[in-house]
């Protein structure tokens, strides 16, 4: 069965350095997504992407986020300076479409920022 | 905006029972869709099922099943016949139908964890 593969599983950085989460969608599936979770707790909406290009982001989606979608099959994640407060497990999706999709999540990375 | 409650924190049931997990939300939207899905103590989010607004059916997946009162606002998870294996977090979520421009977006419960007891 297709799945999303995400790299790496864990990811230890400093405060203050930049991280790129990776992420490889299901290759026939148009709508890509991050979520985070906060140690165990509730899925948190980060962004999504559709068409290369944001179709929307939340107020936790700030500038030092940024996501890219650079060669037709990767799609990443990128926090310029990390804060300890971005210390949570990372959730890369995708669908097919907008409408009756469940998404397809990766097994998700675990950022600490120390 | 949309809202989704899960009331239950910690849920038990004894193997081969039937359990339901419930799950209340709040939405402006004429069209939503309402999901379900399951994490494992392993970490990763599994799809359950799929319930639209607009389907007049409760939806069923093999054991799964979607108890849908549109009046109520609400979408319970049954789960019949308790398996071990159904020891995990379930969450309840939400999103808009297209043709919204936030379609894409879904927005998730705080979850119940269900232990199976054998």
């Amino acid at each position: 069965e297709p799945e999303v593969t995400q790299t790496p599983s864990h990811q230890v950085t400093q405060m203050g350095q930049e991280v790129i989460l990776r992420c490889v969608p299901i290759s026939n599936h148009l709508y890509f997504y991050w979520y985070r979770q906060i140690l165990g707790q509730k899925v948190e909406f980060l962004v999504s992407f559709y068409n290369n290009e944001i179709s929307e982001k939340s107020e936790i989606f700030d500038d030092q986020f940024s996501v890219e979608r650079p060669d037709g099959s990767n799609f990443t994640l990128k926090i310029r300076s990390t804060k300890l407060e971005d210390s949570a497990m990372y959730f890369c999706a995708s669908s097919p479409g907008q409408g009756a999709y469940g998404y397809t999540f990766g097994s998700g990375t675990r950022l600490t920022v120390v | 905006a949309q809202k989704i409650t899960q009331t239950q924190p910690g849920m038990f049931v004894q193997e081969k029972e039937a359990v339901t997990l419930d799950c209340t939300y709040d939405t402006s939207d004429q069209s939503y869709g309402l999901f379900w899905y399951k994490q494992p103590s392993s970490g990763e989010m599994i799809f359950l099922i799929y319930q639209g607004s607009y389907d007049e059916q409760n939806a069923t997946e093999g054991r799964y099943s979607l108890n849908f009162q549109k009046a109520r606002k609400s979408a319970n998870l049954v789960i019949s016949a308790s398996q071990l294996g159904d020891s995990a977090m379930y969450f309840c979520a939400m999103r808009g139908l297209a043709p919204r421009t936030n379609a894409g977006k879904s927005t998730f419960g705080d979850g119940t964890t269900l232990t199976v007891k054998p």
